[in-house]
């Protein structure tokens, strides 16, 4: 069965200070994909990236980031020089096929102050 | 460019009261659709997915149901609403055979 674990309920940072959002996944297939959505106080989500199983290069968007470690089934996602506007939920989820839909942690509330 | 519609927006119902949930999906064809629900304080929960017109399949049994009509519309139903069905609604579609899946804005249901 797929997990995914968001072990950070709740994280608050002041502006500009650089913040990692951590997530541990756990699958049984070779083949999966990775996700990380955005839930501003809007509720909808906003998806923001997928990476497949197959690679592991890290990834940069802006200040965005974000560190897929199969090793340690992690798939880490980094802020740097937070803003205000990244104050919202933040969501990994984790598909193995294109029909089942995404299991999603359980979310990051992240605060970022000014 | 492809767009989501859900509505209502915000439902507030009785206990034993029905309920039907729309979703529209313009700017493609042969989408991918699914309903999920997200409790208080909980991540969100895949509740039924559909890859074409009456074919529906549910993840977790429950009172509700899901019915696709039409190829860009998902209906979200219950004959009768328990408290437990409250929550934050949200629909989703992706492209065939894409893994990506994006949401609509959601329709918050509380049940009185």
């Amino acid at each position: 069965a797929q997990k995914v674990t968001q072990a950070q309920t709740e994280i608050s940072v002041v502006e500009k200070e650089d913040v990692t959002l951590d997530c541990v996944y756990e699958t049984r297939d070779t083949t999966y994909y990775l996700f990380w959505y955005k839930q501003p106080p809007s509720g909808e989500l906003v998806f923001l990236i997928r990476r497949n199983s197959f690679d592991e290069q890290n990834e940069i968007s802006g200040r965005y980031s974000w560190n897929f470690q199969k090793s340690t089934s992690s798939f880490n996602f980094t802020i740097t020089a937070s803003q205000v506007v990244d104050s919202a939920v933040y969501f990994c989820a984790l598909s193995e096929t294109v029909l089942n839909g995404l299991t999603f942690g359980k979310g990051t509330h992240l605060i970022i102050q000014p | 460019s492809q767009t989501i519609h859900q509505w209502p927006a915000t439902l507030v119902q009785p206990v034993g009261s029905p309920l039907s949930l729309e979703c529209t999906v313009e700017g493609t064809s042969n989408p991918n659709l699914y309903w999920y629900r997200q409790a208080a304080g909980r991540g969100l929960q895949l509740l039924f997915y559909s890859v074409g017109i009456g074919q529906i399949s549910s993840e977790v049994p429950q009172n509700l149901s899901a019915s696709r009509p039409q190829d860009r519309q998902f209906i979200l139903s219950s004959k009768k609403l328990l408290l437990s069905d409250s929550g934050f609604y949200l629909c989703a579609w992706s492209v065939r055979g894409a893994y990506e899946q994006y949401f609509g804005p959601g329709t918050r249901l509380t049940v009185t």
